[in-house]
């Protein structure tokens, strides 16, 4: 079980708008502490999608957006295409673990 | 073009030992923090343990503690993974990752290498 929560799977057909939400604890995201986002497309490494909550590094398109709320974060992309098919990590640092910590990763499926 | 990549996977017994390398190149190494991620067949992603950019600050999952040492030698700009006692959970591709900062809990991971994996079987 992870300390941070998502959804297993989630999908939209091309065009769409998709939220992919991260709920975290006190110790965590209502801490205080960023919340960062991670692409990882089927056989290859994770990418940094997004950091700081809702910067997005270069090269990212801005039909990727993040943002944080009290104990829990999303990532929303909208115009859904093809290639965002893949899984997606939410990351934040948990003071009690004094480490950081993962969701257990959202499968984005384009329809 | 940053570059990271991993050495030192393999077949390993249960309660066997095993060290990891990450070769680094194409940034300034010892400017950077530094982790080891890993990911279970088939699973998410599991941070397993940090380092600051001169070594005087690490940090590790529960999991792992007492078991695995992590440290670097920023003269051959490597980062090192020492893992004993490996048990059958730990089975799983290693990731090599470079933190934005020069700490090892403060920024995200900008840089990925492509992963050495380690599976633990009798």
């Amino acid at each position: 079980q992870s300390v941070l929560t998502q959804p297993p799977s989630v999908s939209g057909a091309p065009g769409q708008r998709v939220t992919i939400s991260c709920t975290g604890t006190s110790s965590n995201i209502g801490a205080g502490y960023d919340v960062h986002w991670y692409q990882q497309l089927p056989g290859t490494a994770p990418k940094l999608l997004m950091y700081d909550n809702s910067n997005r590094p270069s090269g990212v398109p801005d039909r990727f957006s993040g943002s944080k709320s009290g104990t829990s974060a999303s990532l929303a992309i909208t115009g859904l295409q093809a290639e965002d098919e893949a899984d997606y990590y939410c990351q934040s640092y948990d003071s009690s673990l004094d480490g950081w910590v993962f969701g257990g990763g959202t499968k984005l499926t384009v329809l | 073009e940053v570059q990271l990549v991993e050495s030192g996977g393999g077949v390993v017994r249960p309660g066997g030992s095993l060290r990891l390398s990450c070769a680094a190149s194409g940034f300034t190494f010892d400017d950077s923090g530094m982790s080891w991620v890993r990911q279970a067949p088939g699973k998410g992603l599991e941070w397993v343990s940090g380092i600051n950019w001169n070594g005087d600050s690490t940090g590790y999952v529960d999991s792992v503690k007492g078991r695995f040492t992590i440290s670097r030698d920023n003269a051959k700009n490597t980062l090192y993974l020492q893992m004993h006692s490996l048990r059958a959970d730990d089975t799983a591709l290693y990731y090599c990752v470079r933190d934005r900062g020069s700490g090892w809990s403060s920024f995200p991971f900008d840089y990925w290498g492509q992963g050495t994996l380690v599976t633990v079987s009798s």
